[in-house]
């Protein structure tokens, strides 16, 4: 069985202050996916990144931050000098082939991010 | 780029009437189309999946009697919710892969229903 668990159901920070959100895993599978989600107000989930099972290395796109370590099973993200339209719904999830291809989700976490 | 579209977006029905929920795949051919439920304040449960020209795998607990799903052509996955009720009501997405693989899924906007 996989599963995602982000602990975190809910932060609200300042804007400009940094944010990162937890994400655990389990998986038996050796070649899976991980996947970053956005979930704004309007529903419509907005992919932010994958990373297969091979291949840790931190990665960064703008604000946005990455850290894979597939010793802990953690896949954590961090938003850096967050802004007001950061405020969202971040989902965490997995695909592995073991699961036939089926992408579990995390239960998510809400960012609030205050003005 | 891949684009997924839904309709309708949201829809407001009748308890005891159905309801269908169209999934497009604009500028690809999806192979898997996927279904999600999702309740207020709740993550996206996957209810079925469903390859073209075959029937759907459904989830444990997803009754298939009650959510039909078809998926007759490469762009198109239909669900529809038979004889609603009010605890229906909920954020319906749909996702599309290019292949049935491990990759991406590209995701509708989603259509919100609710039963009255």
């Amino acid at each position: 069985a996989q599963k995602v668990t982000q602990a975190q159901t809910e932060i609200s920070v300042v804007e400009k202050e940094d944010v990162t959100l937890d994400c655990v895993y389990e998986t038996r599978d050796t070649t899976y996916y991980l996947f970053w989600y956005k979930q704004p107000p309007s529903g419509e989930l907005v992919f932010l990144i994958r990373r297969n099972s091979f291949d840790e290395q931190n990665e960064i796109s703008g604000r946005y931050s990455w850290n894979f370590q597939k010793s802990t099973s953690s896949f954590n993200f961090t938003i850096t000098a967050s802004q007001v339209v950061d405020s969202a719904v971040y989902f965490c999830a997995l695909i592995a082939r073991a699961a036939g291809n089926k992408l579990t989700f995390g239960g998510g976490t809400r960012v609030l991010v205050k003005p | 780029g891949a684009v997924v579209s839904q309709h309708p977006s949201r829809v407001i029905c009748k308890s005891g009437t159905s309801v269908k929920i169209e999934c497009r795949s604009l500028d690809f051919q999806a192979t898997t189309m996927f279904w999600y439920r999702q309740f207020p304040k709740q993550s996206l449960m996957l209810m079925a999946t469903s390859n073209e020209g075959s029937k759907a795998t459904y989830e444990q607990g997803v009754e298939k009697d009650k959510f039909l799903i078809n998926h007759a052509s490469l762009t198109l996955s239909t669900l529809t919710v038979t004889s609603a009720h009010p605890e229906d009501s909920s954020f319906y997405i749909c996702s599309a892969t290019k292949t049935g693989g491990p990759h991406e899924q590209y995701f509708g906007p989603g259509t919100r229903l609710t039963v009255t």
